[in-house]
């Protein structure tokens, strides 16, 4: 099984909402990302979490908020977003072998916020 | 961090080879090259990873000069369904932020 799973599919949100974006991978990754991908744009790297220990970009703001549960599975909560912040939300694994690495990506949660 | 340099867009007809250049000036000497595809609304998509000289894979082929400085990416025969865009990455597998997408390709694929 080579999928990374990410749901919901599309999010619509007020901008006083708290809202969860989910991913699950079972490939026995221990490396898991969140990236915000703009139109037109590369995507970007929010967070990382390596052996379930956490890295941060330092430019993402507060309102968004990581959580690793265990190696499979990783959540970005979401809270008083801006508008913004609506974007393609994109989800990575991979497991680093002999110096190499190869990213998994989820299909990804469109978000709009209002 | 590596930074890597791409065209922003290429055209190419059904059938042509295509050849995608991303150049890496300082690339360090654990660091890794690899390609991702992208489609609209979708995740990155694998290609073809390699360190020096070339490697094949089912889908493309990846040519690397000896001082590593750039990398080619080769698409034969390229369809409608290869419009996309391509990514080239270069990173010492330890992943986290030292691995980042550069601008990429804007490949278009025409009949």
């Amino acid at each position: 099984d080579t999928e990374v799973t990410q749901t919901p599919k599309h999010l619509v949100m007020g901008m006083t909402n708290k809202k969860s974006l989910k991913c699950e991978q079972h490939m026995g990754h221990r490396a898991m990302y969140w990236y915000k991908q703009k139109a037109k744009k590369p995507p970007e790297l929010m967070f990382v979490y390596s052996y379930e220990k956490l890295s941060i970009n330092e430019s993402v703001p507060s309102r968004f908020s990581p959580e690793c549960p265990n190696s499979s599975l990783l959540n970005l909560h979401l809270h008083a977003l801006q508008p913004e912040d609506s974007a393609l939300y994109l989800c990575a694994s991979s497991q680093s072998e002999g110096g190499q690495e190869t990213q998994y990506f989820g299909p990804g949660t469109r978000l709009l916020v209002l | 961090l590596a930074k890597t340099t791409q065209p922003i867009s290429m055209d190419s007809y059904e059938g042509q080879e295509v050849n995608i250049t991303c150049s890496h000036n300082n690339i360090a000497t654990n660091d890794y090259i690899t390609w991702y595809q992208q489609f609209p609304s979708q995740g990155p998509r694998f290609i073809i990873q390699g360190y020096k000289t070339k490697v094949t894979n089912e889908v493309a082929s990846l040519f690397i000069p000896a001082d590593r400085k750039s990398s080619t990416l080769s698409l034969p025969r390229v369809s409608l369904s290869d419009t996309a865009v391509y990514y080239c990455l270069v990173g010492d597998g330890t992943g986290g932020f030292k691995t980042i997408f550069g601008a990429g390709t804007r490949l278009f694929v025409k009949a």
